[in-house]
């Protein structure tokens, strides 16, 4: 069955510091992988999102994610964190046919000043 | 940019009733989707909807939920007679349709059972 995984849960960072948030997913064949943050009380929006091509993809906000095919993992980066990402992170796979969203269970992450 | 709307942002409402949750999705866009998200947790897919009928839907998408595009700009949500755990976040999303696509999402809306 696909699913994703975000093993953390939660993440505290200091500002400036560098961050990786981890996915791994489960999916039978080529996946659409996506990175979303969603602020308290508000709607997502998208930072990136894999398809095709280059594994390693730029987004919003100076993050970045790499996919490992072989690993199964599609980790966000960013080298250095502002206090404004403070937030929740969602991982996501696209499904072949229907197109819907798989989502993992989130990261939030905490950053201190 | 075109944007994907949801109206109400928030509703209340006592346990039994029916609520419609409304969306406009994105005018060329051909899929559209409800997901649901309860306090702290993860987004939960509910419904695709293609071609004017449910595409896929998943086991929490009971008889009590029910989607419908009336005029082919609004896509809607009814859930029939709300329940306690009805209470979440419920955003609405669409997408031209094609592998990789990315899905445009509503700015979601807060629905309270009481």
């Amino acid at each position: 069955a696909q699913s994703v995984t975000q093993p953390d849960i939660h993440i505290t960072v200091s500002e400036g510091a560098s961050l990786e948030l981890r996915c791994n997913y489960s999916y039978g064949a080529t996946p659409y992988l996506f990175w979303y943050v969603q602020s308290p009380g508000q709607g997502l929006q998208l930072l990136l999102k894999y398809f095709s091509g280059d594994t390693l993809v730029q987004g919003i906000k100076g993050f970045e994610a790499e996919f490992k095919r072989s690993q199964s993992s599609f980790n966000l980066r960013k080298p250095s964190v502002h206090w404004s990402d403070a937030a929740e992170y969602f991982c996501a796979v696209g499904a072949s046919g229907t197109y819907k969203y798989i989502f993992g269970t989130g990261t939030r992450l905490k950053v201190l000043a | 940019e075109p944007e994907v709307t949801q109206t109400p942002s928030h509703q209340v409402t006592q346990m039994g009733q029916e609520v419609i949750l409304r969306c406009v999705p994105i005018s060329n866009h051909l899929y559209f989707y409800w997901y649901r998200q309860i306090l702290g947790q993860k987004v939960e897919f509910l419904v695709s909807f293609y071609n004017n009928e449910i595409s896929e839907k998943s086991e929490i998408f009971d008889d009590q939920f029910s989607v419908e595009r009336p005029d082919g700009s609004n896509f809607t949500l009814k859930i029939r007679s709300t329940k306690l755990e009805d209470s979440a976040m419920y955003f609405c999303a669409s997408i031209l349709g094609g592998a990789g696509e990315t899905q445009y999402f509503g700015p979601g809306t807060r629905l309270l059972v009481l």
